[in-house]
């Protein structure tokens, strides 16, 4: 129930194309949905974030998918860059009051993005 | 700039040896976390703390031990007993209550080698 599922572990695409990142989660008291990119050596960075009221949100060429009763979100990085080469981490948690917003990541993809 | 450090960058360890890992934030988070990250197995929870002098164990606490005697920092300890502690470790805060979903923010890593 904890349980997020993310897909694929890596990923290549040429410039310009579309890159999509898939995450499956359990738990339907999840309420908070965020992606997080890392370059190698460095730590995870908040790239983008959906709550389940909206279906979708988009923040430049990056926009999440948000299916609450397939119980599924993807990522969507359009127009992909060489710099956009990364691994991504889909992520989910339930808000309680006072408890923190502990995170449950998804596995991880690896996005390498070919001139 | 408010963010978080963790000191070393890199950290060698000899058999048998205990080490203790640095992380202090200036964000006024709450709550404080420690992960590990191994090739392929993203991020896995070694220890998170909600609260100043409190503490639980996550997923793999096997083998560390943490403290957080001030808001401030949230060292962590690789003890002799963890018998495979070559990883790269991450330490992340948040904020707690009403603004619990506003997502973690990470530190940029420490990686610990057995030598």
């Amino acid at each position: 129930q904890q349980q997020v599922k993310q897909s694929p572990q890596s990923l290549i695409v040429q410039k310009g194309g579309i890159s999509i990142i898939n995450c499956a989660y359990e738990n339907t008291a999840f309420d908070y949905f965020p992606w997080y990119q890392q370059f190698p050596g460095k730590g995870p960075a908040l790239l983008i974030a959906i709550r389940p009221d909206v279906s979708e949100k988009k923040e430049g060429r990056f926009t999440i998918s948000f299916n609450k009763s397939a119980k599924q979100f993807s990522l969507h990085i359009m127009d992909s860059q060489p710099g956009d080469s990364a691994t991504y981490f889909c992520a989910a948690s339930k808000a309680i009051y006072n408890q923190g917003g502990k995170l449950i990541f998804g596995q991880g993809t690896e996005l390498s993005v070919k001139p | 700039d408010g963010g978080i450090t963790q000191s070393p960058k890199y950290l060698f360890r000899k058999e048998g040896q205990n080490v203790t890992l640095s992380c202090e934030q200036n964000l006024n988070h709450d709550a404080m976390y420690w992960y590990r990250q191994d090739p392929g197995q993203g991020l896995r929870l070694i220890y998170y703390s909600q609260i100043v002098n409190d503490f639980q164990k996550g997923d793999i606490a096997e083998g560390y031990s943490v403290s957080r005697e001030k808001k401030e920092s949230f060292p962590l300890t690789v003890t002799s007993a963890q018998k495979n502690p070559t990883a790269f470790y991450l330490c992340a805060s948040s904020m707690t209550g009403a603004f619990a979903n506003y997502g973690y923010t990470f530190g940029s890593g420490t990686r610990l080698t057995v030598v």
